[in-house]
């Protein structure tokens, strides 16, 4: 399997464009994660779901933030308008069955100027 | 709320030392996962160990150990014979066995292997 895929691996876009990141879980697994890294908080958990319906969306910052996953291989993650403050690495994880562990894409290191 | 702690920021230890990195975590949750994970330099995040809460017996694979204290809520990873290439960020992370929560990880500690 190839694991958890996610493009594009670099996004760099000016303040104010929208931004959309890419990822397909490995198959199988019924549960995905999208996870934003930044020095100063960390890994923080921005929603999840399960077998494609959003379960928990607490983590999304702002309204700028929506997620979608409209089948079991495929989820965006959508910033519009982008702001500089939003600049991280975004990870996406899948994970397969309860208690599992969660696999993790390369992420996108994204920079908003 | 459930959280998880990791106390260690910044840690640094020569090459075939023992390092120990802390966790510590909250949940009223009586059956749950504890995870350690490596970010080494190339971003990737990759599993180290797993523990499972209804288990006694520490988890162990290869040079890593973890100390599983249920009552104190605490979840330390041992690493024997450190190598340079363990040099990595190490996050703890937490989820209850109900899979209709999240994964919840720890802000991390960045570990220094020295030659």
């Amino acid at each position: 399997d190839a694991g958890v895929i996610q493009s594009p691996r670099h996004e760099v876009t000016e303040m104010g464009q929208e931004v959309t990141l890419r990822c397909k879980p490995i198959s199988g697994h019924n549960s995905l994660f999208w996870y934003r890294q930044t020095m100063m908080r960390g890994l923080e958990l921005l929603i999840y779901f399960n077998n494609n319906v959003p379960i928990d969306d607490s983590g999304m910052p702002e309204d700028r933030f929506s997620a979608k996953m409209p089948n079991a291989s495929f989820s965006t993650l959508k910033i519009q308008p982008s702001e500089p403050r939003d600049s991280a690495v975004y990870f996406c994880a899948s994970s397969p069955d309860q208690g599992a562990e969660a696999f993790f894409g390369q992420g996108t290191r994204l920079t908003v100027v | 709320a459930q959280t998880v702690t990791q106390s260690q920021p910044e840690m640094s230890v020569q090459e075939a030392e023992t390092v120990t990195l802390s966790c510590t975590y909250d949940t009223s949750e009586n059956n749950y996962y504890l995870f350690w994970y490596k970010q080494p330099p190339s971003r990737q995040m990759i599993l180290v160990i797993r523990q499972e809460a209804y288990k006694q017996q520490n988890a162990t694979e290869n040079r890593f150990s973890v100390n599983f204290q249920k009552a104190a809520k605490s979840f330390s990873l041992k690493i024997s014979d450190s190598q340079l290439g363990d040099t990595a960020m190490y996050f703890c992370a937490f989820t209850p066995m109900n899979r209709d929560d999240k994964i919840i990880f720890g802000k991390g500690t960045r570990l220094h292997i020295l030659p």
